[in-house]
């Protein structure tokens, strides 16, 4: 099972939106409403954003955001600011019953 | 509310068997029948890697690419669930972290332990 592909890095000034794509196949992120999204601070427990393709845990700020096409789901960052800039990782179910994550994508606020 | 600590040795000689406890506080590990445990890494400067999970049960579900060499299990009475990884080279080196997996998601996780294999 290859990991998702996510791009290296993402990076916006404070108060703008971007976008990490995670792309993967029909086997996890296309088969499966089960794609999660993960902030990981180094040194620290990551910590869950989205989960379900598209919801977000309670205490999660509402600038986090989730959706999914096809083989790709992406997570969408609005009103960057200067706390969000971390590594975040998406991860998916499998048709293998396994969980696959993203190859990570660090974010850096300008 | 549910913490997980990791602990174990930091230092596991090459060939040998890494071991790690994760306890469970704050909350019963059989609380919840749809609950897994899980383990997941982190090798320096490399990303996330699942290991693999455990039900309160003793079903598990381990990555393919790990399976060989992974066993985990988990003790009710301690509330506290354990990885076993046998036969460790330096690319075993890693912040190893526990995570409770609740319906196909990880909402909480342990803040990892470091363990190098070195000789």
């Amino acid at each position: 099972q290859s990991a998702l592909t996510q791009p290296a890095s993402v990076s916006g000034s404070p108060g703008q939106s971007i976008t990490i794509s995670c792309t993967g196949t029909s086997s996890d992120v296309g088969g499966y409403n089960y794609v999660s999204w993960y902030q990981h601070h180094p040194g620290k427990a990551p910590k869950l954003k989205i989960y379900e393709v598209s919801n977000r845990p309670s205490g999660v700020s509402n600038r986090f955001s989730g959706s999914k096409s096809g083989n790709t789901a992406s997570l969408t960052i609005s009103g960057l600011q200067a706390e969000d800039e971390a590594d975040y990782y998406c991860s998916s179910y499998t048709s293998s019953s396994i969980y696959v994550f993203g190859t990570g994508t660090k974010v850096t606020v300008l | 509310q549910v913490q997980l600590q990791e602990s174990g040795p930091g230092l596991v000689r090459p060939s040998g068997t890494l071991s790690l406890t994760c306890a469970v506080s704050g909350g019963s590990i059989s609380s919840s029948s749809g609950r897994w445990w899980s383990w997941v890494r982190q090798p320096p400067g490399k990303g996330l890697e699942w290991i693999g999970e455990i039900h309160h049960s003793g079903s598990t579900n381990y990555n393919p690419s790990l399976e060989s060499r992974v066993t985990m299990s988990v003790d009710k009475s301690k509330n506290q669930f354990s990885l076993n990884l046998s036969s460790v080279t330096a690319a075993d080196t890693a912040v190893y972290y526990c995570a409770r997996g609740e319906g196909y998601k990880w909402d909480v996780w342990g803040q990892g332990t470091l363990v190098t294999v070195s000789s």
